[in-house]
Order: C-alpha cells, then sequence, then structure tokens
C-alpha cells in the first residue's frame, strides 16, 4: 500500500539555523511527492513538489529531492524564519489510485 | 479565480443535532476531497468526489457521515446527532484532475465543535 512517514516533532529551531525534516515514503507505481504548510488557523499551502525521481522542488528558500534509492523526499532549508513557524506535511498521490497520503505534519517553531 | 471556498468556518452544535459543512471547489475542479484533522493530528481523509460521484468512501465512517457533490452547487459532508468526538477540522480540498497528475488546493477549513 501507499503510506508516508514523516519525522516526528516538534522542532524547534533558532532564526537562521539550518532546517531538515525527514520524509520517506511507500509507493506502488510511480508517485508524486509534495510538501504542504499550514500556518495557525489556516488550511494547507502546497510549498513544493516533484513529480519524477531526481527531481527538485523549491519554493522560498526550501527544497526537496525526490529520491527513489532511498524512497525519500527530506525538506530542507539553509537559514529559517520566525514566519516560517507552521506544520509542514509531506505527501504523494499514486498516479495509479485515487488518494493523496499525507504524513503526520511536524510542527516548527523558530525562535527570534 | 478564487480559491477553494468552504461555509462556515466555525460551527457549534450540540449532541444530536446535525452538522452541514460546504465546499465550493476551485472554477474548473470536478474533483474534491473532504479531510479531518483532529487536534495535534495529521490529516485523515474521508472522502473523494467527482461531480454527482462518490468515488472512494473509504475514510468515512459508515453511520452518521454522508457526502455528496451534485451537479449544480457546493460539495455537502454531513454529520447526523453529532457526538464530542466529531469535533474537529474538516478541510476541503480540490482538483483539476484527482490524484493522477495534479495538486491539491485546500479550503480554510470548517471547525466544528461539538457541546
Amino acid at each position: 500500500g501507499n503510506s508516508v512517514t514523516q519525522m516526528e516533532g516538534p522542532v524547534t529551531l533558532s532564526e537562521e539555523a539550518f532546517l531538515t525534516i525527514n520524509c520517506t515514503y511507500t509507493a506502488t507505481g510511480y508517485p508524486s511527492l509534495f510538501w504542504y504548510v499550514q500556518y495557525p488557523g489556516e488550511g494547507l499551502q502546497l510549498l513544493l513538489k516533484a513529480t519524477k525521481a531526481d527531481d527538485k522542488g523549491s519554493n522560498k528558500g526550501f527544497e526537496a529531492t525526490y529520491r527513489k534509492e532511498t524512497t525519500s523526499f527530506h525538506l530542507e532549508k539553509g537559514s529559517v524564519q520566525v514566519s516560517d513557524s507552521a506544520v509542514y506535511f509531506c505527501a504523494l498521490s499514486d498516479n495509479t489510485g485515487n488518494q493523496f497520503y499525507f504524513g503526520t505534519g511536524t510542527s516548527l517553531t523558530v525562535i527570534p | 479565480n478564487a480559491g477553494v471556498m468552504q461555509n462556515p468556518r466555525h460551527l457549534v452544535r450540540r449532541r444530536g443535532q446535525e452538522a452541514r459543512l460546504r465546499c465550493s471547489p476551485m472554477k474548473g475542479h470536478s474533483h474534491v476531497y473532504w479531510y479531518r484533522q483532529l487536534p495535534e493530528e495529521g490529516l485523515k481523509f474521508m472522502v473523494y468526489l467527482q461531480k454527482e460521484n462518490i468515488i472512494d468512501e473509504s475514510g468515512m465512517p459508515k453511520e452518521r457521515f454522508s457526502a455528496e457533490f451534485p451537479k449544480e452547487g457546493p460539495s455537502i459532508l454531513r454529520i447526523q446527532q453529532v457526538v464530542r468526538g466529531d469535533s474537529a477540522a474538516y478541510f476541503c480540498a480540490s482538483s483539476p484532475q484527482g490524484a493522477r497528475t495534479g495538486e491539491l488546493f485546500f479550503g480554510e477549513g470548517s471547525r466544528l465543535t461539538v457541546l
């Protein structure tokens, strides 16, 4: 079956620190991979995506590379800001199925 | 192009009442997904609909919950005889092409509180 496992939080970092949030997946077929971000009191927003192996998705300083050999899609940012404080969700869509599969979310708090 | 619109944003019900949540997908989107988010938990898939059809309802409780997406009008998630455990945020998302190629566009959620 399909599933997404992501690093448990909460994660607390100082401003300008390096961020990594781990995400691994299990999937049949050739999934597309996504990172979504949820700010307090809001819905999820797409942060970045990658649709095939070795693709790198990037947005707002965040990056993630689709690694088929390790079935991973880790989220990274070189220097976090207070405004990055949010919950981050790793997700996949299986191109043979009907669903999007979400990880449990990782809460990030960045302190000044 | 307006985003996914959900209403009400907040809903308070007493045990035993009905809750009706509405979702208008983005223009041109015919695929709608409903998710439930409990406090401090991730998103749980409930149901996937295309216009007038339920494609996958494997995540929706068999009793008290129902969903529809009529030809005209918004998608409705209906919870009958609500219980305290139904208190959660319910998110709707739409997609132009479903899971095969597309990403999901989320609404801001409807937060249900059952007293």
